[in-house]
């Protein structure tokens, strides 16, 4: 069964970048797409990106100027950088297994990793 | 594609029927995803493609519709089933999810 699991900092400052990684594992990373969401406390879901284990991306428009995302696929991970964050980045971010096509929504997800922009 | 669920928010009691609708701004086929999200949780896939239900999900759970209208029912509401709701269309970058729909105890 696959599983997902969000690492990084839990705490980063305004205008710095935050970083972090999803660890895939009980299956392969190959042949999916995969993306990060985020979550504001107490508010809906918002759909940062995705990648393709070839490398294809594509962003959210906006917040494409200040995001990065890639895949390591001998790790089995992927990774999320967002910089010059402010307050407004504060949010649950979490990962998650696209599927084949896009087609088929995303059917494994990451537990979650509350990420506060704060100085 | 901006998506618009309703209603916002429901009170239900257990054995209810209960339905939730998606509205999208613009016509999509059927690229049309359900999730449950319970407090604290990651969400979880329930339908995908508009009616197809994701393996491991009880069928009292089911979707439909196509293009701009989509409903997704729960045929007999369960305690387990109190949660949060979102629609998202996977049909053109971004992504974009429902504002989300509350299912509360009456």
């Amino acid at each position: 069964q696959v599983q997902l699991q969000e690492s990084g900092p839990g705490l980063v400052k305004p205008s710095e970048t935050l970083s972090l990684t999803c660890t895939v594992s009980g299956g392969s990373i190959s042949s999916y797409y995969w993306s990060w969401i985020r979550q504001p406390p107490g508010k809906g879901l918002e759909w940062i990106g995705y990648i393709y284990y070839n490398g294809n991306t594509k962003y959210n428009p906006s917040l494409t100027s200040r995001l990065t995302i890639s895949v390591d696929t001998p790790k089995n991970e992927f990774s999320l950088k967002l910089s010059s964050v402010t307050v407004a980045d504060t949010a649950v971010y979490y990962c998650a297994r696209v599927g084949t096509t896009t087609a088929l929504g995303f059917d494994c997800w990451g537990q979650g990793t509350l990420v506060t922009v704060s100085s | 594609i901006q998506m618009t669920q309703s209603p916002s928010s429901l009170s239900a009691s257990v054995g209810d029927r209960v339905t939730i609708t998606c509205r999208a701004s613009q016509s999509m086929n059927s690229y049309l995803n359900w999730y449950q999200q319970q407090p604290r949780k990651a969400p979880k896939l329930l339908i995908y493609a508009a009616s197809n239900l994701q393996s491991g999900v009880p069928s009292r759970f089911s979707g439909s519709g196509s293009g701009t209208d989509f409903t997704l029912t729960i045929s007999s509401l369960q305690p387990e089933d109190f949660a949060t709701y979102y629609c998202q269309q996977t049909y053109t970058p971004p992504w974009t999810f429902g504002q989300g729909t509350k299912v509360e105890i009456k």
